[in-house]
């Protein structure tokens, strides 16, 4: 059974503490690893695909990585309006197409 | 209208109504998912259409009823909820069901069933 793992559940950093949160992967060949931002009250919203190890993607102040167990979500010099939780899903190649997602990481960044 | 728009944002209903969601995809996308969404627990796929036609339904009770006209809408038709159904239902689209493709979610209708 395909499952992941996300950890910590949350994190509090203070404004510029640079951190990272982890997404641990087991799944039956893996056709794309995902981060989503969610905003309470909101839907997910994309922030990265990852396809195979070894793959980074970067976008302002965060970068993830991914290896063939894990995925990295790297924060660098955070700010406030980064607080969000943020969810990893992994989608398995062959068969049925769906996500499956982690419980998140609830991000807490203060001034 | 851009993206995938829900309505209504927020349902308070009792155990014996009816009540449908809607979820409308304004990104040209063939296959749309519904989600759930509880506290302290990921996201659960409930159904798939991929160009009208369902091709995934989670084990999910028959109080729930998908129902999917064309490519660009997609309803949830409630009925005799439970209160342990109260949460975050989400809507997502995706070009196709071709995998490895990103699924763009909509803001999600927070139900609560008294």
């Amino acid at each position: 059974e395909d499952q992941v793992t996300q950890s910590p559940e949350a994190l509090r950093l203070q404004e510029g503490e640079s951190s990272s949160l982890n997404c641990s992967y087991t799944v039956s060949g893996l056709r794309g690893l995902f981060w989503y931002r969610q905003d309470p009250g909101k839907g997910p919203e994309f922030l990265f695909t990852l396809y195979s190890a070894g793959e980074e993607k970067e976008k302002e102040r965060l970068k993830a990585t991914l290896t063939k167990k894990e995925s990295f979500l790297h924060i660098t010099a955070p700010k406030p309006e980064d607080s969000a939780t943020y969810l990893c899903a992994v989608q398995a190649k062959g068969g049925s197409e769906k996500l499956v997602f982690g419980k998140g990481t609830k991000l807490t960044v203060n001034p | 209208e851009t993206g995938v728009t829900q309505t209504p944002r927020h349902l308070v209903m009792g155990m014996t109504n009816k009540k449908s969601l809607k979820c409308e995809q304004h990104l040209g996308h063939n296959a749309m998912y519904w989600y759930k969404q509880s506290a302290k627990k990921p996201l659960e796929l409930m159904f798939v259409y991929n160009f009208k036609e369902q091709t995934e339904n989670n084990s999910v009770p028959s109080r729930f009823s998908p129902e999917c006209p064309n490519s660009s809408h997609l309803f949830l038709h409630l009925h005799t909820l439970q209160p342990e159904d109260s949460a975050l239902y989400l809507c997502a689209s995706t070009p196709s069901q071709r995998g490895g493709e990103t699924q763009y979610f909509g803001p999600g209708t927070r139900l609560l069933v008294l």
